[in-house]
């Protein structure tokens, strides 16, 4: 939908070790958002970004890093991996602060 | 107390049934109201987006906010084995210049053939 694309869809990685995950959209949107959705919470917001290179925190933004050197391109890394940040990762866009979000189709990440 | 509650069901429904899904909320602030639905293993899909108190109306569904009671809901009319799926309420409000939603946990609806 909107024309975004995450990688990887998959992903096993070990405790500690860096992660990066990448959202790329074809629609020019300017806003794109990352996040988590872990049973018993729904989504959470772990981070978004307003224009290319700027970002701002949301709910859970511990342990988390973003950036927006491109319109097209958002990127999540986790530093260092724990297993407390296994989850379903979705990239969302929309074209204004106040218009709905469009979803890709999601990471799954597991952290051993 | 959360500020969007949702029950998570599941709610199973026989085709053709008239399903009537339900989100309250505790922020009076909040003024847009979306649904989104999501199939396993996919991202949420926007169904409705609406601004003020009321009905919208797109094809098989309907959604309704009622602001005085905090209230929403989404019905989906001769529902169809195809509307089996995770159906997640969402409101936002300005907050910081940004109108970031908050989103319910999800109800999951089964409608068997």
């Amino acid at each position: 939908d909107a024309g975004i694309t995450q990688s990887p869809r998959h992903k096993v990685t070990e405790t500690g070790t860096p992660v990066t995950l990448r959202c790329h959209q074809t629609e020019n949107h300017r806003y794109m958002y990352w996040y988590r959705q872990d049973p018993g919470h729904g989504l959470r917001l772990i981070h978004y970004s307003y224009g290319v290179k700027d970002t701002d925190k949301g709910e859970v933004s511990d342990g988390y890093s973003v950036s927006r050197s491109k319109t097209e391109d958002f990127l999540l890394t986790l530093e260092s991996a724990t297993s407390s940040q296994t989850s379903v990762y979705f990239c969302a866009t929309s074209t204004g602060v106040d218009q709905p979000q469009h979803f890709g189709d999601g990471t799954r990440l597991s952290i051993l | 107390q959360k500020e969007v509650e949702q029950d998570p069901g599941p709610l199973s429904v026989p085709e053709g049934a008239i399903v009537s899904l339900n989100c309250t909320y505790s922020n009076s602030a909040f003024q847009y109201f979306m649904w989104y639905r999501q199939y396993s293993r996919k991202g949420p899909e926007l169904l409705m987006y609406t601004y003020s108190s009321g009905n919208k109306e797109d094809g098989r569904f309907t959604a309704q906010v009622d602001k005085s009671s905090k209230y929403i809901s989404l019905f989906i009319r001769d529902s169809q084995p195809s509307d089996s799926a995770t159906y997640l309420c969402a409101m936002s409000s300005l907050s910081g210049g940004s109108y970031i939603p908050t989103f319910g946990r999800g109800t999951s609806l089964i409608v068997h053939p």
